[in-house]
């Protein structure tokens, strides 16, 4: 299993681009999620889904779009890109999305930098 | 909402030191706590986590307990190593909401530690 990938590893973007960040898992995962981590503030929720065609908000869904048409992918969407969403994204998904004790698998990230 | 505080870094300590990250938490319910550990350049991975009151977590010499009357979590170990120089994330799954909302991770803003020889 090559479990969580995610790509590109780094991006920079000109403000008002758009692009896909992709990520897929290979492990039949039902809960798919995007975070993005900023210095000293953590990770935050940006969207995440509970199974194909379901998708949701997180905490910070603004500027973002996703879709999910497969159990495997779940890309996020930068609709036109802002130096605020200058930032480190990461994917993970979880087996089962009504078992909050379920680990989440975390893929590698995207730096993504927006001049 | 929920939230999680976990103290500041960075933590620096000397090889064999005992470690301490403190992580208090604030959330309705019954909430799973974990830690996961960032190692530089990677992606978070689960160290340890607990389920319920009065369990402990465990995995590679590190141990923290789920303590519902202080609502903490804090995480130990007796004897950290150059190896264990990382950042360290406490973080909660809530409860489920009845419309989907599924497997929610609220995180604390990390703590990083550096090991010295």
């Amino acid at each position: 299993n090559a479990g969580v990938t995610q790509t590109p590893k780094f991006q920079v973007l000109k403000t008002g681009q758009s692009m896909t960040l992709q990520c897929a898992q290979d492990m039949n995962h039902e809960y798919m999620s995007w975070y993005r981590q900023d210095p000293g503030m953590g990770l935050r929720l940006i969207h995440y889904s509970v199974g194909a065609g379901i998708t949701d908000q997180g905490e910070v869904p603004n500027g973002y779009n996703v879709s999910r048409s497969t159990t495997e992918d779940f890309p996020l969407r930068l609709l036109s890109a802002a130096p605020s969403q200058t930032s480190v994204y990461f994917c993970a998904s979880s087996p089962r999305a009504e078992r909050s004790y379920n680990e989440q698998f975390f893929g590698p990230g995207t730096r993504l930098t927006v001049l | 909402g929920d939230s999680v505080t976990q103290m500041e870094g960075p933590v620096t300590l000397s090889e064999e030191a005992f470690l301490t990250i403190n992580c208090t938490y604030t959330a309705t319910g019954y909430p799973s706590l974990f830690w996961y550990v960032q190692y530089p350049g990677e992606g978070l991975q689960l160290l340890l986590k607990a389920t319920k009151a009065d369990d402990k977590g465990s995995n590679k010499g590190f141990e923290a307990t789920y303590r519902k009357e202080t609502t903490s979590f804090h995480l130990e170990k007796g004897s950290v190593q150059v190896s264990d120089s990382a950042v360290y994330f406490c973080a909660l799954s809530g409860q489920i909401i009845l419309t989907g909302g599924g497997n929610k991770l609220t995180f604390g803003t990390g703590t990083q530690l550096k090991v010295e020889l």
